[in-house]
């Protein structure tokens, strides 16, 4: 089974820190994707990733960014974390333009 | 770009009755579609895909969807309920080009089955 595992289920964190969020996957997916999800708003992109070292901006990405070193990690960065920023995180990866994309768990974060 | 929008936010219904949970969706070429569940404090997870072929598509759990092209919609139903249905369900649909591409999401229905 693909797995996609985040680091962290729960981070509560102060206004103003950098934090990092970390994504890997197991299956040697070419893109990964970073979502955040808000109740009433679904999920929205952030960014997104098809290859190493590329990455491409979602709908939201303004106040993040992100690193693809490897394939198989994708790292989503607040540069200085907001309280608006509160929310869900999901990972994601796929293989093919058809292929589903299979989530992570999700990363609980809370910024006081 | 494309959208999505998935008609009611709750959708409640008795156990053992139908579950008809909507989605329409705007795109100019043939689309993927896609419908998630996601139970409390979970990632999403995948409940069936139309890509091509067959416009009834079934998949888990005793789900199925419809894709209707002329009604741009792909409507995901259950015969019966029950109790364990209880989640958040997401459509969405495949956006790109290449070889990657991108889901977008509707905004979610959450489901409640009652006794």
């Amino acid at each position: 089974d693909v797995k996609v595992t985040q680091s962290s289920r729960y981070l509560v964190k102060r206004t103003g820190e950098k934090v990092f969020l970390e994504c890997v996957q197991d299956m040697d997916h070419e893109n990964m994707f970073w979502y955040r999800q808000d109740p009433g708003l679904g999920l929205r992109l952030i960014y997104f990733s098809y290859d190493v070292k590329m990455k491409e901006k979602g709908d939201i990405p303004e106040g993040y960014s992100v690193s693809r070193e490897k394939k198989e990690r994708f790292s989503l960065i607040l540069e200085s974390a907001s309280t608006n920023q509160t929310s869900m995180y999901l990972c994601a990866s796929s293989l093919l333009r058809v292929s589903e994309a299979f989530f992570g768990q999700g990363t609980r974060l809370t910024v006081v | 770009a494309q959208s999505v929008t998935q008609l009611g936010s709750h959708v409640s219904v008795s156990e053992g009755a139908l579950v008809l949970l909507r989605c329409n969706y705007s795109s100019s070429v043939p689309p993927y579609l896609f419908w998630y569940v996601q139970y409390p404090n979970q990632g999403l997870q995948l409940l069936l895909k139309y890509t091509t072929g067959a416009t009834l598509v079934k998949g888990i759990n005793g789900f199925e969807a419809e894709f209707k092209k002329s009604e741009t919609s792909f409507h995901l139903t259950k015969p019966s309920a029950h109790m364990s249905d209880a989640a958040e369900y997401f459509c969405a649909v495949s956006e790109g080009s290449g070889g990657y591409n991108k889901l977008i999401f509707g905004a979610g229905t959450r489901l409640a089955v009652h006794p």
